[in-house]
């Protein structure tokens, strides 16, 4: 069975900094790109960012660059996102999610794990 | 960016009836474009993806169509495990975009 499990978030002072880890089983995870998706409270789902399964491409939404810096370990089946600068309007459950790819492009994401609540306040 | 809207916000629906949600993208995405159904708590789960296959373990009273901008997904007989929030989303370009979300309710 895949399994994604999130871990990192927590509270912290606007123009903080967290690192979001994903640990992720049941795969062969190299092989897949993975990104983050964010819900703020009682909001919609956003994407945040994608990086490709041998980790040389990465993608981000506007909102977040500059800011915000996916990366993956494919030694330890790691995805990870380190949040900089952080502002209120970040506050949001952090998903990481499976995404299926085909040679340079990226699809749907098929799996998600539970997700971690970062809150962002003085 | 892609804008992907999503119609009706709210859907009110007896259980046994058919619901139809309704997705519509800002310009062309072909058939790159997934629905999620999103239960209170949970995380999102894939329900279809190129807008009208059904991913695995699905139930086949869901049902995905349409290309282009226009998008439809179908539950043929509504069960009590069914209401949640519904979204669509893009993949044809980025940044990926979600709609705001069809949350459907027991009327």
């Amino acid at each position: 069975d895949v399994q994604l499990l999130e871990s990192g978030g927590g509270l912290v002072h606007p123009g903080g900094s967290l690192r979001l880890s994903c640990a992720a089983s049941g795969f062969t995870f190299n092989t897949y790109a993975m990104s983050w998706v964010r819900q703020a409270p009682g909001k919609g789902l956003e994407w945040v960012s994608t990086i490709s399964g041998g980790g040389s491409s990465t993608y981000c939404a506007d909102s977040v660059k500059g800011r915000f810096t996916i990366s993956r370990d494919n030694s330890k089946n790691t995805l990870y996102l380190q949040l900089n600068s952080l502002r209120a309007e970040d506050t949001a459950v952090y998903y990481c999610a499976k995404q299926v790819t085909s040679g340079n492009a990226y699809y749907h994401f098929d799996c998600w794990g539970q997700g971690t609540l970062v809150t962002v306040s003085s | 960016e892609i804008v992907m809207t999503q119609s009706p916000a709210t859907l009110s629906v007896s259980p046994g009836e058919r619901a139809t949600l309704s997705c519509r993208a800002s310009q062309s995405i072909s058939t790159h474009l997934a629905w999620y159904q999103q239960k209170p708590g949970q995380a999102p789960r894939l329900l279809i993806y190129g807008a009208s296959t059904r991913a695995t373990g699905v139930p086949a009273r869901f049902s995905g169509s349409g290309s282009g901008t226009e998008f439809t997904l179908t539950i043929s007989s509504l069960q009590s495990d069914d209401f949640a929030v519904y979204y669509c989303q893009q993949y044809n370009a980025w940044p990926l975009t979600f709609g705001q979300g069809t949350k459907m309710e027991i009327k």
